[in-house]
């Protein structure tokens, strides 16, 4: 079954430290990947998404996703962390064109110390 | 409006009696998407709705469940005898349609307490 995994529930840093959520996905051809953040009390907002092509991509807030086909994953970065990124994040995926069913992982919530 | 709109924002019901949650997607959407979260789960998609095309209920957990949305505009998902475990935060996105290069937005959500 095509699932979603973020093996980490729970993630906590300082601020200014670096950030690395992981993202597994298991499906029969390369999805497509998104990562969403929730922050308390609010709806999901995208941060980024990969299609095809460059595996490296760039997203809001200064986070960025590397795609790595060789390993199924799909973690999220951000080089310094700032107490405002305190949410919890969600990756998700869709199995290809014309699919509109977003199958998300269990989320990762990340506390950051002042 | 400027994004999507649910409510009410927080619900508590008690076991056995109905309740309906509305979303108000952003205008000209033609798509929209209910989900489930519940406490430490990610989302499940409940159902899509597309334009006037019939919708795809595949995600309803259960015929106590039921979603209605009359063309483009406002959706309702309608809980029939509410049972403990529904209590959970349900969520509508809406967007231009199913292409992927298409972003979907997330309304807050609606937190539903079932005692």
């Amino acid at each position: 079954a095509q699932s979603v995994t973020q093996p980490d529930i729970h993630i906590t840093v300082s601020e200014g430290a670096s950030l690395e959520l992981r993202c597994n996905y298991s499906y029969g051809a390369t999805p497509y990947l998104f990562w969403y953040v929730q922050s308390p009390g609010q709806g999901l907002q995208l941060l980024l998404k990969y299609f095809s092509g460059d595996t490296l991509v760039q997203g809001i807030k200064g986070f960025e996703a590397e795609f790595k086909r060789s390993q199924s994953s799909f973690n999220l970065r951000k080089p310094s962390v700032h107490w405002s990124d305190a949410a919890e994040y969600f990756c998700a995926a869709l199995s290809g064109a014309g699919s509109y069913q977003l199958t998300f992982g269990k989320g990762t919530k990340l506390s950051v110390i002042p | 409006g400027a994004g999507v709109s649910q409510s009410p924002s927080n619900k508590v019901t008690e076991k056995g009696k109905d309740v309906e949650l509305r979303c108000d997607p952003i205008s000209g959407h033609t798509a929209l998407y209910w989900y489930r979260q519940r406490l430490g789960q990610g989302l499940e998609f409940l159902i899509y709705f597309q334009g006037n095309s019939a919708p795809d209920k595949s995600g309803l957990p259960s015929d106590r469940f039921s979603a209605e949305r009359t063309g483009e505009s406002v959706s309702t998902l309608t809980i029939q005898r509410t049972q403990q475990e529904d209590s959970a935060v349900y969520l509508c996105a809406s967007s231009w349609d199913r292409a992927l290069n298409t972003e979907a937005f997330f309304g807050q959500g609606t937190r539903l307490t079932v005692v």
